[in-house]
């Protein structure tokens, strides 16, 4: 089993929908999370990270925890063709001192 | 521009050549990681430094990798005797002590072995 699951998609989701992504990590002293959207050749970018279970919103962005379930998933209302990517869910060690990474989940935005 | 960079963009290498990458943090952030990123892939740690100290390795750092932050600033990542396998974008973020372990990723490296 992988530390870090997602499903890798692509996900097709109509301009204007929401589009539903979803993670589950095993190590369930893990307690931060994190949603980085990487464009094709280009380095992760920080969109959003969560901390407490329950939902985290940042504009068109929610994060949802459920730490019992060990279960994570990034929700992103109006979808625009330029949501078009792969979203990559992280989990920080206990530790902090470094991020497992699923194999991130590819995205595209139809208009 | 006050991100993380990193140099140089891109290498082509020959098989068995030495490289060294090198990244420079946030000015502010003590400490600093090294990922390595296959195409299709999340990135996966190599190693991490709180200020000039590694104070963790993975198992993906075999012995031809080093790795150093002599002065707690910029790191360098050096691969020896590079094969076609270390043939990836070599990424470098960093981050600060008590802050929200919010990590900012470089552009990064990318490395062809020919």
């Amino acid at each position: 089993q992988k530390e870090v699951e997602q499903n890798s998609g692509p996900l097709s989701v109509p301009e204007g929908a929401i589009a539903s992504l979803n993670c589950t990590y095993s190590d369930r002293g893990s307690q931060s999370f994190f949603w980085y959207r990487q464009y094709s050749g280009k380095s992760p970018e920080l969109i959003m990270f969560i901390y407490s279970n329950g939902d985290k919103e940042d504009g068109r962005f929610t994060a949802q925890l459920n730490k019992a379930s060990q279960y994570v998933s990034l929700l992103i209302r109006d979808s625009q063709p330029s949501d078009s990517a792969t979203y990559l869910c992280a989990v920080n060690s206990p530790a902090g001192n470094k991020l497992t990474f699923g194999g991130g989940t590819r995205v595209l935005v139809k208009p | 521009d006050t991100g993380v960079s990193q140099d140089p963009r891109h290498k082509i290498t020959k098989r068995g050549q030495n490289v060294t990458f090198r990244c420079d943090p946030i000015s502010e952030h003590n400490r600093l990681y090294w990922y390595r990123q296959t195409l299709g892939q999340g990135p996966e740690f190599l190693t991490y430094f709180q200020n000039e100290a590694q104070l963790e390795k993975s198992r993906l750092l075999s012995d031809r990798f080093s790795a150093e932050r002599p002065k707690g600033s910029f790191s360098t990542l050096e691969i020896q005797r590079t094969e076609q396998g270390d043939s990836a974008m070599y990424l470098c973020a960093s981050t600060s002590d008590g802050g929200a372990d919010t990590q900012y990723f470089g552009p990064g490296t990318r490395l062809t072995v020919l």
